[in-house]
């Protein structure tokens, strides 16, 4: 199985700064057919997941310019600008280039 | 407007089979590039996917518990079943479905139930 590792565990950060949130695969997500399939998910609390970031780098329908996906091969980054305080939750990254699915093990966001 | 609900016992004892239904609206299962899978969710831990079906009826299980799922749909396409066998008290957890469009943006899940609250106890 691909193992997601996220760093960090947890992370505090005032409104108004910036949020980065790491995930490294134990193998490349580089799909044959071309695709990188790593996402990012937001789960507020009490809620399911949401998909924030697909293919990597691009935004899903709907979700703030303020978050921006990088990263390529194994090594991830989620970049939430400007946080404001319904950002809070726990974000997973997810891989589906590989059978089976596999999710991180998350990073809690909290506001300072 | 798609939507996606889970239903289940609540509870159930060690070693029953756990049955779970997935309903769902505003898509048909026999869309090509249509999947919904079952993911689930131990309280304050992470993400497990379990199984998917596809608009074909192929079947993907998660080889760890593999043995224990049966993935299924119904003819009407819009009912999605999942039975685990055996079950333990690590199987208490909360599960959902989610649709992925695999012929869409990415075949990531885009929408999800809200979830299924389930507790194996005796």
């Amino acid at each position: 199985d691909v193992v997601m590792t996220q760093t960090p565990v947890s992370l505090s950060v005032s409104l108004g700064n910036q949020a980065s949130i790491s995930c490294r695969s134990s193998q490349s997500l580089l799909h044959s057919d071309g695709n990188t399939y790593l996402s990012w998910y937001l789960q507020k609390p009490g809620q399911s997941p949401q998909l924030l970031i697909y293919l990597a780098s691009n935004r899903f329908s709907g979700v703030s310019n303020r978050f921006s996906g990088s990263g390529s091969g194994t090594d991830f980054t989620l970049k939430i600008s400007r946080v404001e305080p319904e950002d809070l939750g726990v974000y997973y990254c997810f891989q589906h280039t590989h059978l089976p699915l596999t999710f991180g093990s998350g990073t809690k966001l909290e506001i300072k | 407007q798609v939507t996606l609900k889970e239903s289940g016992p609540g509870m159930l004892q060690p070693s029953k089979t756990l049955s779970l239904t997935c309903s769902f609206s505003g898509f048909s299962l026999s869309t090509s590039g249509m999947v919904v899978s079952w993911i689930r969710q131990p309280s304050g831990k992470s993400l497990e996917w379990l199984a998917a079906i596809d608009w074909d009826g192929d079947k993907y299980y998660n080889p760890s518990l593999k043995s224990r799922l049966t993935v299924s749909k119904d003819t009407s396409n819009t009912q999605v079943f999942l039975k685990i066998t055996s079950v333990d008290t690590a199987d208490t957890a909360t599960y959902y479905c989610a649709r992925a469009d695999t012929m869409g943006i990415s075949g990531d899940f885009d929408y999800w139930g809200q979830g299924v609250m389930v507790t194996v106890s005796s």
